[in-house]
């Protein structure tokens, strides 16, 4: 149980060009989704908070016009990187979970922007 | 504030040999502690977490964690080491009641030498 998916695994893309990557929790059903980013050799750096049904809360310096994120369901939240650019290259990893309890993470998602 | 240290930026151990990967944390109030584990180039996938109950906590693959309050510690251990072992290690902890997201341990590097 608690299995969460994420798409695409990894993706290219050209600069000013948007990029969404989908997050999903196949067995449960998700009250809050987290979004991740990750540098090499680097711990998790939180980007922002989701909560089903609602604006999503971004952690201070995220930008929240840039980083778009949508928890439209239960079992899905999405994040946009609109007009991406060679610095937001990194590694995205979103995690889920019920009521504020264990977070479960997703296989992640590298993104490239030439 | 909460946080959260991992001392050890890498640490080796031979095959066969129990290893420990060291965790310390700092909350006001009561701690929920997590240990997660990343293999290269993917999410991190939940190895157990200690809310509250025995100081001991037993997770998956074999690891087992000990909650010492005295010692603000959270220490991951294993009986004996497998190559597959080896992974990156986070210690996260989030405080009790607390609206706080986790936060994460830079990360422990765990290599298990054949």
């Amino acid at each position: 149980g608690a299995v969460v998916s994420q798409h695409p695994s990894w993706v290219i893309c050209k600069s000013g060009t948007s990029v969404k990557i989908e997050c999903r929790s196949l067995d449960f059903q998700a009250t809050t989704m987290f979004w991740y980013r990750q540098f090499p050799k680097q711990s998790l750096m939180l980007m922002a908070t989701s909560n089903e049904g609602s604006k999503a809360t971004y952690e201070q310096g995220v930008e929240k016009d840039k980083f778009l994120i949508n928890h439209a369901s239960l079992t899905l939240s999405t994040l946009t990187v609109t007009s991406a650019h060679p610095e937001d290259s990194s590694f995205y990893i979103c995690s889920a979970s019920w009521r504020q309890e264990t977070q479960y993470f997703g296989p992640g998602t590298r993104l490239l922007v030439l | 504030a909460q946080s959260v240290a991992q001392p050890e930026d890498q640490v080796n151990v031979a095959e066969g040999n129990p290893l420990t990967v060291k965790c310390t944390y700092s909350v006001s109030g009561n701690p929920y502690l997590f240990w997660y584990v990343q293999y290269p180039n993917r999410g991190l996938q939940f190895l157990l977490k200690y809310i509250t109950g025995d100081n001991l906590v037993k997770g998956s693959y074999g690891f087992e964690a000990e909650f010492n309050k005295s010692q603000t510690s959270f220490h991951l251990k294993k009986p004996s080491a497998l190559v597959s072992d080896s992974a990156l290690y986070f210690c996260a902890v989030r405080e009790e009641g607390s609206a706080r997201q986790l936060t994460f341990g830079s990360g422990t590097q765990l290599t298990v030498l054949p």
